[in-house]
């Protein structure tokens, strides 16, 4: 596609649900990274996926959380039992091997666990 | 400096000023440090990436500079303009194996009135 799709745009779950999070990059771009904003803080680090190799995790606040990338496109960031903590923005991006341009970015799904 | 440090926090100016903002960011294993402007209810664009020690980027009224031996860069917007009001993120990228994933700093947020 021209750009990054996240769906949904907005998410109400009840806590204790679990909830899907769906990333669409950009075509042809190897790297694909996720990052949250609560309220009243900096976009924070979740997970990176770059082509085949091994994703680095090493933000995902806890076992909660888990993401795949299928075929080395679509990504999907899933979070099991939710948590009132885990409302926030959750940001996806795409970008090429280099990174020489930076990353594109989606418009985000906003997730409010009630 | 161990984190990304942004200031200031927020500011407002009027319309045709000019102003800068810093982004203060580890000195140490320094790949390149990126810029983006994140407009209300859209989704953060990038503005630069910046790799070497001195570079000088320019986009339009927007220009930023990098220090990469004392760890900082800044941004300049000239004669601002409303349509320059968004939260301005800056964004460190460390060489090693995970060099795709970038640390953000927490944003000034600029608001610029007519």
């Amino acid at each position: 596609g021209a750009g990054v799709s996240q769906s949904p745009s907005n998410k109400v779950t009840e806590k204790g649900k679990d909830v899907e999070l769906r990333c669409d990059p950009i075509s042809g771009h190897t790297a694909l990274y996720w990052y949250r904003q609560s309220l009243g803080q900096g976009l924070e680090f979740l997970i990176y996926f770059q082509g085949n190799s091994a994703p680095d995790k090493s933000g995902l606040p806890s076992d909660r959380f888990s993401a795949e990338r299928t075929g080395g496109s679509v990504s999907t960031l899933t979070i099991q039992r939710t948590q009132q903590e885990d409302s926030a923005v959750y940001l996806c991006a795409s970008s090429g091997e280099r990174l020489n341009y930076g990353y594109t970015f989606g418009s985000g799904t906003r997730l409010t666990v009630v | 400096i161990l984190n990304v440090e942004q200031s200031p926090q927020s500011l407002h100016v009027q319309e045709g000023d000019s102003t800068n903002f810093t982004c203060s960011f580890p000195s140490s294993n320094f790949y390149a440090l990126h810029w983006y402007r994140w407009e209300t209810a859209k989704s953060p664009e990038a503005l630069f990436v910046m790799t070497l020690n001195g570079d000088e980027k320019k986009k339009g009224r927007i220009s930023a500079t990098l220090n990469t031996k004392e760890g900082y860069s800044y941004l300049y917007i000239k004669g601002s303009q409303p349509e320059d009001s968004a939260t301005y993120l800056c964004a460190h990228r460390a060489g090693g194996t995970s060099y795709g994933k970038l640390t953000f700093g927490q944003g000034t947020i600029l608001t610029v009135h007519p």
